[in-house]
């Protein structure tokens, strides 16, 4: 059974850093495009970025390009989203998701039960 | 970048209606497109890829069509676990971008 197992919620300040984890298992994790998926409070899905966990090429959307980093440790089957410098409105659910088809980015088959991340002094 | 429209943003409709929610691309995509449904408090799921192919397990009531810029999903008699947003989101070059959504609830 494929499973997307993501890290917990986070309450963090304005300026600390945070990395966020999605673990994968039932599936070959370094075949299959991760995705990371930010939805703020009330409002709709954001595309942020993609990595091939076979060779970390990754893509970010424009927005999150140089705001975050998407990251993967293959021997753990973990991919990663990381802040160096929160912003308040970086608040949010975080959701990874997996690519439906090997090897292509494609649509999300298989998705995260995501992690809230909270920014406040 | 490729921009998503959705169309309406919201709707209310009956138990047994039948349901058009409209997706438009900026550019051409081919069918790279998929359709997912969100229900409160939970997380995404995907219905349709590729305008048109149902995932596993999604009812027959759901229906995708299009090509280029112009797609459409149609649930055909509306059910009261249908009640969500609905977001179509293309896949043709990165960025992967999503729609802003249409909202379902019943009348």
């Amino acid at each position: 059974e494929v499973q997307l197992v993501q890290s917990g919620a986070e309450a963090k300040k304005p300026g600390e850093s945070l990395k966020i984890s999605c673990k994968g298992s039932g599936y070959t994790f370094t075949r299959y495009w991760i995705g990371w998926v930010r939805q703020m409070p009330g409002k709709g899905l954001e595309w942020m970025g993609i990595i091939y966990p076979g060779d970390s090429d990754t893509k970010y959307s424009p927005p999150f390009q140089g705001q975050v980093t998407i990251s993967v440790e293959k021997s753990i089957n973990t991919a990663y989203l990381q802040w160096s410098s929160l912003k308040a409105s970086d608040i949010g659910m975080y959701y990874c998701a997996r690519g439906r088809v090997a090897a292509s980015p494609d649509a999300f088959d298989f998705w995260g039960q995501g992690t809230m991340v909270t920014v406040s002094s | 970048d490729i921009q998503m429209t959705q169309s309406p943003s919201s709707l209310s409709a009956s138990v047994g209606d039948r349901v058009t929610i409209t997706c438009r691309a900026s550019q051409g995509i081919s069918i790279y497109l998929a359709w997912y449904q969100q229900r409160p408090g939970q997380v995404p799921k995907l219905l349709i890829y590729a305008s048109a192919i149902l995932h596993s397990g999604v009812p027959s009531r759901f229906s995708g069509s299009g090509s280029g810029t112009d797609f459409t999903l149609t649930i055909t008699s509306l059910q009261p676990e249908d009640v969500a947003t609905y977001f179509c989101q293309h896949y043709d070059t990165a960025p992967f971008t999503f729609g802003p959504g249409t909202k379902v609830d019943l009348k």
